[in-house]
């Protein structure tokens, strides 16, 4: 079964602190997406790759940054964790097209304290 | 700007009846639209994928239509049953490009028994 695993379901972190979720995909998608999904705003992108060490910006880039080194491997970062970047992160893959549909991951839910 | 709108008041249904979820879109013309399922703290799952020269899609109980002059597309769940509660997202690329997927906000379905 073809697998888009996030590294933690939960995560708590001060306010302050760099943060690394990190999303690794067994599909050989070259299309891998960070979103984050808050109560009534829905699922926001915050960057996408369509392919290794490519990076483009999504809808809400700020405070936020990515590292894909490798095909399989998405990391999102968090320079500076703050209050308001407490939510859901869903990382995706795709081929390259998009045109077979998304598979996401079971989501990391940060809590910044 | 572009924009995707989905019902956000909670779809409540009798078991066995067909559920029918509504997919608003605007100033764009989209090549497809997808569907996604969401069950509660898990990430979306891929359902269906409609292209625009496609005027209906059928999938086992699922069955979802594009018209692209109203710029809506509709979701029908037929024969519905308790297993099919959970919220329903649609999504669409606002850019063009084929494989940036913007989504709604959701609809949440439940049947009863």
């Amino acid at each position: 079964d073809v697998k888009v695993t996030q590294s933690s379901r939960y995560l708590v972190k001060r306010t302050g602190e760099k943060v690394f979720l990190e999303c690794v995909q067994d599909m050989d998608h070259e299309n891998m997406f960070w979103y984050r999904q808050d109560p009534g705003l829905g699922l926001r992108l915050i960057y996408f790759s369509y392919d290794v060490k490519m990076k483009e910006k999504g809808d809400i880039p700020e405070g936020y940054s990515v590292s894909r080194e490798k095909k399989e491997r998405f990391s999102l970062i968090l320079e500076s964790a703050s209050t308001n970047q407490t939510s859901m992160y869903l990382c995706a893959s795709s081929v390259r097209s998009g045109k077979d549909g998304y598979t996401f991951g079971s989501g990391t839910r940060l809590t910044v304290v | 700007s572009q924009k995707i709108e989905q019902n956000s008041e909670a779809l409540n249904i009798q078991e066995g009846k067909t559920a029918t979820l509504t997919c608003n879109y605007t100033n764009y013309s989209p090549a497809y639209l997808q569907w996604y399922r969401q069950d509660p703290g898990r990430g979306p799952v891929f359902l269906l994928l409609i292209r625009e020269n496609e005027k209906e899609k059928r999938k086992e109980r699922l069955k979802v239509t594009f018209d692209t002059t109203l710029k809506q597309s509709l979701f029908h769940i037929t024969a519905s049953q308790p297993a099919d509660s959970a919220t329903y997202l649609c999504a669409l690329d606002l850019t063009g490009g084929g494989n940036k997927l913007t989504f709604g906000t959701g609809t949440q379905l439940k049947v009863e028994l």
